[in-house]
């Protein structure tokens, strides 16, 4: 069955540190990769996605994701953490040819000022 | 520019009552979708809609049904409302084509007693 995993159910990271927060997945063929965030009582929004090429894609409010096909993972990064990156945040992986997404848990991130 | 609005925002129900749930984007949007998010679960897709007058059957689709009214509006509705149901729903809705990100509605906050 194909899924996502989010191994870290909480991370904590002290202000200005960098964070991780990781991502696997068991999709066959080369799936589009997606991070979301969400902010307390607000719906999903869009950080970044790979499609194709570079292994690191860098998205919104200073975000990168690392891409690794023989790991098959996609681990959200930030060189420098701000109290205001607590929130939960989703992969999702998207199998090409296919309508629907493929959600984690989610990772609740907590940025100690 | 909206993007995805919903309704309502919260809404209480007793178990066995009926409702519907609105959703409608101004993006020009081909696909759309609904979920409900439940803590430890992630988002679970219920029904999704991948052009006018098309629905198919998600992850969890049992005791909802949906509505494709047009291009722009996607209604969810319960029928007969179960405590199962309780949950935080939401609607998105992305371009036609696998590499687009979907855009989400702030959501609804329903309670069946």
């Amino acid at each position: 069955a194909q899924s996502v995993a989010q191994p870290e159910d909480q991370v904590n990271v002290a202000e200005g540190n960098p964070l991780t927060v990781k991502c696997t997945y068991s999709v066959s063929g080369n799936p589009y990769l997606f991070w979301y965030v969400q902010y307390p009582n607000r719906g999903l929004q869009f950080l970044l996605k790979y499609i194709t090429g570079d292994n690191l894609v860098k998205g919104s409010y200073g975000f990168e994701a690392e891409f690794n096909k023989s790991q098959t993972s996609f681990h959200l990064k930030k060189p420098s953490a701000l109290v205001s990156d607590s929130a939960l945040y989703f992969c999702a992986v998207r199998p090409r040819g296919d309508d629907k997404i493929i959600f984690g848990k989610g990772t609740r991130l907590h940025i100690l000022p | 520019n909206a993007g995805v609005t919903q309704t309502p925002k919260f809404q209480v129900l007793k178990t066995g009552q009926s409702m519907t749930l609105q959703c409608a984007q101004d993006m020009n949007h081909n696909s759309m979708y609904w979920y409900r998010q439940d803590p430890g679960m992630g988002l679970r897709l219920i029904y999704y809609s991948a052009s006018e007058g098309t629905t198919d059957k998600g992850e969890v689709p049992n005791g909802y049904n949906v509505s494709r009214l047009n291009k722009r509006e996607f209604s969810l509705r319960l029928e007969s409302a179960a405590p199962s149901q309780t949950s935080v729903y939401f609607c998105a809705s992305s371009e036609v084509g696998t590499a687009y990100e979907q855009y989400f509605g702030p959501g609804t906050r329903l309670t069946v007693t």
